[in-house]
């Protein structure tokens, strides 16, 4: 496998459901990120992981927990999520570079969450 | 406070046109800016960059303009190519912090290119 894969690419739950989606990636990278894109909105900067420590927290309700075993996984647990929470979770990785030079961004495919 | 905008959210163009989507952005400290393209069911995938000291970046059919006083990016597609029918987002990068460069992105165009 190469890239960035998500799983599961659908899932459908019910608010009092947990689950969890996975993001592995097989580039070498040692940031990694979840995005949520929302119908007619920006991608939205959820978290973001540096060398496995969690550096940004985009003001996310903690329905949405994150966690980062190692530089190549990311989960991204979901408990008693709402309706509105429905959206395409994007993972998402990039090299670490100098404090120069564009971060470039490799996404999964991403994985459509519907909450009923 | 959307701070990149895309506020044409479709656009339709002639196979073998140019393809011209604009992008605005408020905060004039960001560095860089991007460019990337989603198919459906896809994630995005990037395109091209430029840095904010440039005003023009060229890949093959894929052009990138900056204008700093207006705040204003541009990405040319010439020729259009059927291909070329996705969604395209803007993104804009800021300063290093916590190690890694926070990327902010816009909604979005739909681009149609037609045969």
């Amino acid at each position: 496998e190469t890239g960035v894969t998500q799983t599961p690419r659908h899932l459908v739950m019910g608010m009092t459901n947990k689950k969890s989606l996975k993001c592995e990636q097989h580039l070498g990278h040692n940031a990694m990120y979840w995005y949520k894109q929302s119908a007619k909105k920006p991608l939205e900067l959820m978290f973001v992981y540096n060398f496995k420590e969690q550096t940004e927290n985009n003001s996310v309700p903690s329905r949405f927990s994150p966690e980062c075993p190692n530089s190549s996984h990311l989960f991204l647990h979901l408990h008693t999520l709402q309706p509105e929470d429905s959206a395409l979770y994007l993972c998402a990785s990039s090299q670490r570079g100098s404090a120069s030079g564009a971060n470039v961004l490799t996404f999964g495919a991403g994985s459509r969450l519907t909450v009923l | 406070d959307q701070q990149v905008k895309q506020n044409s959210p479709s656009l339709s163009v002639q196979e073998g046109r140019i393809s011209i989507l604009n992008c605005d952005y408020t905060n004039s400290m960001f560095d860089y800016f991007l460019w990337y393209k989603k198919y459906p069911a896809e994630g995005p995938t990037f395109l091209i960059s430029i840095s904010s000291i440039k005003d023009k970046n060229e890949d093959g059919r894929f052009t990138v303009f900056l204008n700093k006083s207006a705040k204003h990016l541009s990405l040319h597609i010439v020729p259009s190519q059927p291909g070329d029918s996705a969604v395209y987002f803007c993104a804009a990068g800021g300063s290093f912090s916590g190690g890694y460069q926070k990327v902010t992105f816009g909604t979005g165009t739909k681009l149609q290119v037609i045969p």
